[in-house]
């Protein structure tokens, strides 16, 4: 069964304070790695894809990283705006042409001013 | 604002009852996908429509089900609730009929309190 685990549960920085947050993963076939944020009471709200190993993607202050078992969300100089819950979801082929989107249970990250 | 629009925002309800929940895709999107949001579970896949079709099925209760319409606009129905279905309800659509070149765009959800 394709597992997704994020770590830190909870993360909480001060501002201007880098940081990474790790999404670890076990599945049958990794077709792409997703990274959203969701504020609360939101829906999450899509970030990034990455599709092989040694991809990276930039956003502002954020850059996410794939390797084959891990994919990393680098936070640099986070702001209190960048606070919210930071989801990661792996995408593998489930028979023949389905796809299969699992998600971890989030990061929880507090930027302090 | 991801174009994704949810109705209703809240809904509380009895044990034993029958509830439907609405989502509007995006312009232009032909899949949608529902899913459940608990504390303890994290984001879990029940379904996922495209073009009209049911595409995918992930852990969908008998008592659920859904459909989508010729407008595109799908519905969740969930009967005799449980207080253990207390939840928040997304929807999401995405252009392709699956997600692996287009990512899925999430409402804001419905969260539904069994009591």
């Amino acid at each position: 069964e394709d597992q997704v685990t994020q770590s830190p549960e909870a993360l909480r920085l001060q501002e201007g304070e880098s940081s990474s947050l790790n999404c670890s993963y076990t599945v049958s076939g990794l077709r792409g790695l997703f990274w959203y944020r969701q504020d609360p009471g939101k829906g999450p709200e899509f970030l990034f894809t990455l599709y092989s190993a040694g991809e990276e993607k930039e956003k502002e202050r954020l850059k996410a990283t794939l390797t084959k078992k891990e994919s990393f969300l680098h936070i640099t100089a986070p702001k209190p705006e960048d606070s919210a819950t930071y989801l990661c979801a792996v995408l593998s082929l489930s028979g023949g042409s389905n796809y299969k989107l699992t998600f971890g249970k989030g990061t929880l990250l507090t930027v302090n001013p | 604002d991801s174009g994704v629009t949810q109705t209703p925002k809240h809904l509380i309800t009895a044990t034993g009852q029958r509830v439907t929940l609405r989502c509007s895709p995006r312009s232009g999107d032909l899949s949608v996908y529902w899913y459940q949001q608990s504390l303890d579970q994290g984001l879990q896949f029940l379904i996922q429509y495209y073009n009209g079709e049911e595409r995918a099925k992930g852990n969908i209760l008998e008592r659920f089900s859904a459909q989508q319409f010729p407008d595109l606009h799908s519905e969740l129905n969930l009967s005799s609730l449980e207080l253990g279905d207390s939840a928040l309800y997304f929807c999401a659509s995405s252009v392709g009929w699956g997600p692996y070149n287009s990512p899925l765009h999430f409402g804001n959800g419905t969260r539904l309190t069994v009591t």
